[in-house]
């Protein structure tokens, strides 16, 4: 129990278009999930943390008109990267509290982007 | 959230046990300590946490001492595939999820 899903694994957009990314909690409802974002060789930093019915809270330095997160349903929040730049290419991953069991929190397998 | 400290990197031979530490002097009485590791361009997966207690399961044990300013996460018998950075949070439950540098650790065949 208590898997997230991300997709896509990877997408390879051009510079100026946006990419959306899904993150669907499978097996539970997550009224609360949180979006990563890792550079190589680097931790994971928080970027957000999305609210089910409501507005997304944006971890400071973290421009909430770039990164746009919608989080519709109990089972699905996405994080959108507008007019993407190069420097947006980085590993997206998202996380779930997980309330069912001792797990905690739960990680999607992450998403690759790269903007040429 | 309480900060902790943990050694950059370790070594640990195959089929050995693996001992990584983990500082959390400032931890308050109400956080748990959680364990999570990720394998290269993966994300995290979750290993083992708690509170006091000692705790373990079929991936590793954890050991708090008394004090709760410190942990250990063992890894019983190593193999390749516990090669990762291994990540060592404190944090109250439903709390954001902050990750420090965490310790890479590389078992040796």
């Amino acid at each position: 129990g208590a898997v997230v899903s991300q997709h896509p694994s990877w997408v390879i957009c051009k510079s100026g278009t946006s990419v959306k990314i899904e993150c669907r909690s499978l097996d539970f409802q997550a009224t609360t999930m949180f979006w990563y974002r890792q550079f190589p060789k680097q931790s994971l930093m928080l970027m957000a943390t999305s609210n089910e019915g409501s507005k997304a809270t944006y971890e400071q330095g973290v421009e909430k008109d770039k990164f746009l997160i919608n989080h519709a349903s109990l089972t699905l929040s996405t994080l959108t990267v507008t007019s993407a730049h190069p420097e947006d290419s980085s590993f997206y991953i998202c996380s779930a509290r997980y309330f069912g069991g001792s797990r905690g929190y739960t990680f999607g397998s992450g998403t690759r982007l790269t903007v040429v | 959230d309480a900060k902790t400290t943990q050694p950059p990197s370790m070594d640990c031979a195959e089929g050995r046990a693996a001992n990584l530490p983990c500082n959390h002097s400032t931890i308050s009485g109400n956080e748990y300590v959680y364990w999570y590791r990720q394998i290269h361009s993966q994300g995290p997966q979750y290993i083992i946490h708690g509170l006091k207690n000692n705790e373990t399961n079929e991936m590793a044990s954890l050991i708090i001492t008394e004090d709760r300013k410190s942990s250990t996460l063992i890894l019983p018998h190593a193999t390749l595939r516990d090669t990762a950075v291994y990540y060592c949070i404190a944090l109250l439950t439903g709390n954001q999820f902050y990750f420090g540098t965490g310790t890479s650790l590389t078992v040796i065949p």
